[in-house]
């Protein structure tokens, strides 16, 4: 049974660099068939993609957040990573990692399944002097 | 990107009521959806996939239809348990992006 567990300062103060790793235990980061990713949940507001990450390092970002963004995989450790620099109030969120379930059939050269299948608990992240 | 409305926003009904829930899409999404289920403080959980399949472990009343740009969720006997918020999410083109969430209270 795949888990992951994020780590990381609760309070970060405005302009500063967020930065929180994923933990992943039973499980292989560098299993092919999944992309690591990121999703935040401000209150009151809906989810949130940030970002994701595959075994071999390429990534893809949110536009919205892709100039601040840095997502990175180190296997060795089994986890992945989240950098967002210069932050502001509006940041401020539950950050969720979690883990995209792809196939790609290649019968049909459809997706035929990514979805977000595990998650992490969230963690609070509040931007604040 | 591609924009998830979904409907209601909230909603509140009886033990053993029928629930629906739709979710529209800007653009034809083929049948790249997915619906999940987030309780208070907790993570969300997928419920279903591609449009229609119900992952492995819901339970059956849970369930989903459509494909292009128009989908619906619906629970077929809403019971205490499935007090929470319900999005969807399109994963036909990237930004993955999620609806706005559908509140489900019990009367």
């Amino acid at each position: 049974q795949v888990q992951l567990q994020e780590s990381g300062p609760g309070l970060v103060k405005p302009s500063q660099t967020l930065s929180l790793t994923c933990i992943v235990s039973g499980g292989s980061v560098s299993r092919g068939s999944y992309y690591w990713t990121w999703v935040r949940h401000p209150a009151g507001k809906g989810l949130e993609w940030i970002g994701r990450i595959y075994t071999n390092g390429n990534t893809n970002y949110s536009p919205s957040l892709k100039s601040r963004l840095t997502i990175s995989i180190d296997t060795s450790k089994n986890q992945f990573s989240l950098d967002l620099s210069s932050v502001t109030a509006a940041d401020t969120a539950v950050y969720y990692c979690a883990r995209i379930d792809y196939f790609y059939d290649t019968n049909s050269y459809t997706v035929a399944r990514e979805a977000f299948d595990v998650w992490g608990q969230g963690t609070m992240v509040t931007v604040s002097s | 990107d591609i924009q998830l409305t979904q409907s209601p926003s909230s909603l509140s009904a009886t033990v053993g009521d029928r629930v629906t829930i739709t979710c529209q899409a800007s653009q034809d999404i083929n049948n790249y959806l997915n619906w999940y289920q987030q309780k208070p403080g907790k993570a969300p959980k997928l419920l279903i996939y591609d449009a229609s399949n119900l992952e492995a472990g819901v339970p059956s009343r849970f369930s989903g239809i459509g494909s292009g740009t128009g989908f619906t969720f619906s629970i077929s006997s809403l019971q205490p348990d499935d007090v929470a918020t319900y999005y969807c999410q399109q994963f036909e083109s990237l930004p993955l992006t999620f609806g706005g969430g559908t509140k489900v209270e019990i009367k």
